[in-house]
């Protein structure tokens, strides 16, 4: 079983849709969480970071972490044909630098 | 730079043949991190440098796998005798410290052995 769980889609909604996103986990000791969003042929860019469980939003795009369930969520309010990309959660412990890294999933917005 | 730089974007290269990939990091960021990206999976970790020191290579897959870093800057990531499981995306990541935070990828090398 990989450490990091994460359905790779792909995912297809309309412009305006609300997507949802997230990822399960087993190792107990993530405390920091992150969503990257990586475009075709890019590196993976940094779109949210949280510590430990609770909501953060930042314009469209709110996080959520609950450790109790090890289950972590993105959504995306007011979807836009340029939020098409591959999503990727990632997590690490408190005192590593080597993150870990869902599988990605895939999102088109269809305009 | 302004980003993470990395070279060539792509790589075409027959089994068995050496290949060099190379990775011009953020001025200033000490540390250096090398992940594997393949189709259908998430990033797998390689190995970190913090300065020119790596203490940390558990990630590389087997001992034709290799790294450096000098000047504290430009890191090349050496495989030896290609194989076809060896295709995949190389991403390099620079960070202002060796803390997990501050992550900046660069947009990799696509390496195909055919």
């Amino acid at each position: 079983q990989k450490e990091v769980e994460q359905d790779p889609g792909p995912l297809s909604v309309p412009e305006g849709a609300i997507v949802s996103l997230n990822c399960t986990y087993s190792n107990s000791a993530f405390q920091y969480f992150m969503w990257y969003r990586q475009y075709s042929r890019k590196g993976p860019e940094l779109l949210m970071y949280t510590y430990s469980s609770g909501n953060k939003e930042d314009g469209r795009f709110t996080a959520q972490v609950d450790k109790s369930s090890k289950y972590i969520s993105l959504f995306i309010r007011d979807s836009q044909p340029s939020d098409s990309a591959t999503y990727l959660c990632a997590m690490r412990r408190r005192d590593d630098y080597k993150l870990s890294f869902g599988a990605g999933t895939t999102v088109t917005v269809r305009a | 730079g302004a980003g993470v730089s990395q070279s060539p974007s792509n790589k075409v290269t027959e089994k068995g043949k050496d290949v060099e990939l190379r990775c011009d990091p953020i001025s200033g960021h000490t540390a250096l991190y090398w992940y594997r990206q393949s189709l259908g999976q998430g990033l797998e970790f390689l190995i970190y440098f913090q300065g020119n020191s790596a203490p940390d290579k558990s990630g590389l897959p087997s001992d034709r796998f290799s790294a450096e870093r000098t000047g504290g800057s430009v890191s090349t990531l050496t495989i030896q005798r290609t194989q076809q499981e060896d295709s995949a995306v190389y991403l390099c990541a620079s960070s202002p410290h060796g803390t997990g935070d501050g992550y900046t990828f660069g947009s990799g090398t696509r390496l195909t052995v055919v």
